[in-house]
């Protein structure tokens, strides 16, 4: 069974820059999660799919966040304009329902100068 | 906050030793999940365990819930130099309006020496 996939890997932008991460999740899988990690860290969930519907972005910071998933596959997550507080691996996560355990993809480490 | 708290924050032990780990919580929950990430890696599930479940093993792995204390404990037997990881665990809610909203601790960095 293939992993969870996500790209790129690394990112280093200027704050105020834009920046987006992609995630596909595992085949099947009906929730996608995306997860901000601090340095140092556990991870903190940004917002929950159920298929491409939301289920929670309560954490989310709106002004600048924002998360896609189209036709209940693959996800973006995007960061408009970027801070320097956003430095932080994203992680992306699926399961085959929300009760189940969550398969992480190696996240995306981004960089703010 | 309902997050999980890891104790302790770091633990160095010898290869064949037995590790281990704990975690409160504040909350009811409807359960709670061990995970391992290894530097620079995405997280690894390990262990599930349900809030009307006591004990469950997996291979090397035990972990034990008490929702009167809101601890959980991982123990990992024999322990290998590959056992090196964070660990973290995370809880889910039962007061959420869904599954799925986990809320993890800061973790424990465990350290084998061969």
């Amino acid at each position: 069974e293939a992993g969870v996939a996500q790209s790129p890997r690394y990112k280093i932008i200027e704050k105020r820059q834009s920046v987006a991460f992609w995630c596909n999740p595992i085949s099947g899988h009906a929730t996608l999660y995306w997860y901000q990690q601090i340095l140092g860290q556990g991870p903190k969930l940004l917002i929950q799919f159920q298929n491409n519907g939301v289920v929670d972005d309560s954490q989310l910071p709106k002004d600048r966040f924002s998360a896609e998933r189209l036709k209940g596959v693959d996800s973006t997550l995007k960061i408009q304009p970027a801070k320097l507080e956003d430095s932080a691996v994203y992680l992306c996560a699926s399961s085959a329902n929300a009760d189940q355990p969550q398969h992480f993809g190696d996240g995306t480490r981004l960089s703010i100068l | 906050s309902q997050q999980g708290e890891e104790d302790p924050q770091a633990l160095s032990i010898q290869e064949g030793e037995n590790a281990t780990m704990n975690c409160s919580y504040k909350t009811s929950i409807n359960n709670l999940q061990w995970y391992r990430q290894n530097s620079g890696r995405g997280l690894v599930h390990l262990i599930l365990i349900r809030s009307n479940e006591r004990e469950k093993h997996s291979g090397r792995l035990r972990v034990t819930l008490d929702t009167s204390k809101k601890s959980s404990s991982l123990l990992i037997t024999a322990s290998r130099a590959a056992d090196t990881a964070s660990y973290f665990c995370a809880t889910d809610y039962a007061g959420g309006t869904s599954y799925g909203k986990l809320t993890f601790g800061q973790g424990t960095i465990l350290t084998v020496h061969p």
